[in-house]
């Protein structure tokens, strides 16, 4: 059974450019969340959905972040224009209905803008 | 006011010694959930063991224990008879309110560094 899948595993990008991370959540799960890792702030959780509607974006830093989920299947986040300070890891998890605590973590995209 | 607290930043055990990781938290939802996240070095984050704020046992998952002390308010991690892969970061999380509709923001801890000596 495939985990989350998050693509891609590193990226490299120079500031002002657009970085897109995608997500693929396990088959039939019904959450799927964003969380960025960094030293300083730890792991925060900038959005989640239930069944591709967004329900908390409250954790999302600025307009420059924006986060879709176009099927079941599928979600992106998007940094545009991005900016040194979004360096981080950042992980997509998912979990079943009725089981919502068990988060299941993607690897997490390392992301490093210059 | 922080809501997790993991105190210990890196704690050393032998192989096959049991060892406690200690977590306390804060909240004054009677309904909330405590979670325990394993992260090694490769990165990803692997969901441990879970217990609700009106659970009466201790949640068990193999080796994994929750020492749950509700007067306390803390949920410390028991892992029992240590192994060289039990080497990693470990998260403590909340998340408040129990309920579908409640959310699911999990607030984590700083997290602690254990290292398993062989």
């Amino acid at each position: 059974d495939a985990g989350v899948i998050q693509s891609p595993r590193h990226e490299v990008t120079e500031m002002g450019q657009e970085v897109t991370l995608r997500c693929k959540p396990i088959s039939g799960h019904d959450y799927l969340f964003w969380y960025r890792q960094t030293m300083m702030r730890g792991l925060e959780l900038l959005i989640y959905f239930n069944n591709n509607v967004p329900i908390d974006d409250s954790g999302m830093p600025e307009d420059r972040f924006s986060a879709k989920m176009p099927n079941a299947s599928f979600s992106t986040l998007k940094i545009q224009p991005s900016e040194p300070r979004d360096s981080a890891v950042y992980f997509c998890a998912s979990s079943p209905r009725g089981h919502r605590e068990k988060l299941f973590f993607g690897s997490g995209t390392q992301l490093s803008v210059l | 006011a922080q809501k997790i607290t993991q105190t210990q930043p890196g704690m050393f055990v032998q192989e096959k010694e049991a060892v406690t990781l200690d977590c306390t938290y804060d909240t004054s939802d009677p309904s909330y959930g405590l979670f325990w996240y394993k992260q090694p070095s490769s990165g990803e984050m692997i969901f441990l063991i879970y217990q609700g704020s009106y659970d009466q046992q201790n949640a068990t998952e193999g080796r994994y224990s929750l020492n749950f002390q509700k007067a306390r308010k803390s949920a410390n991690l028991v892992i029992s008879a240590s192994q060289l892969g039990d080497s990693a970061m470990y998260f403590c999380a909340m998340r408040e309110g129990l309920r579908e509709t409640s959310g699911s923001r999990l607030t984590f801890g700083e997290g602690t560094q254990l290292t398993v000596n062989p």
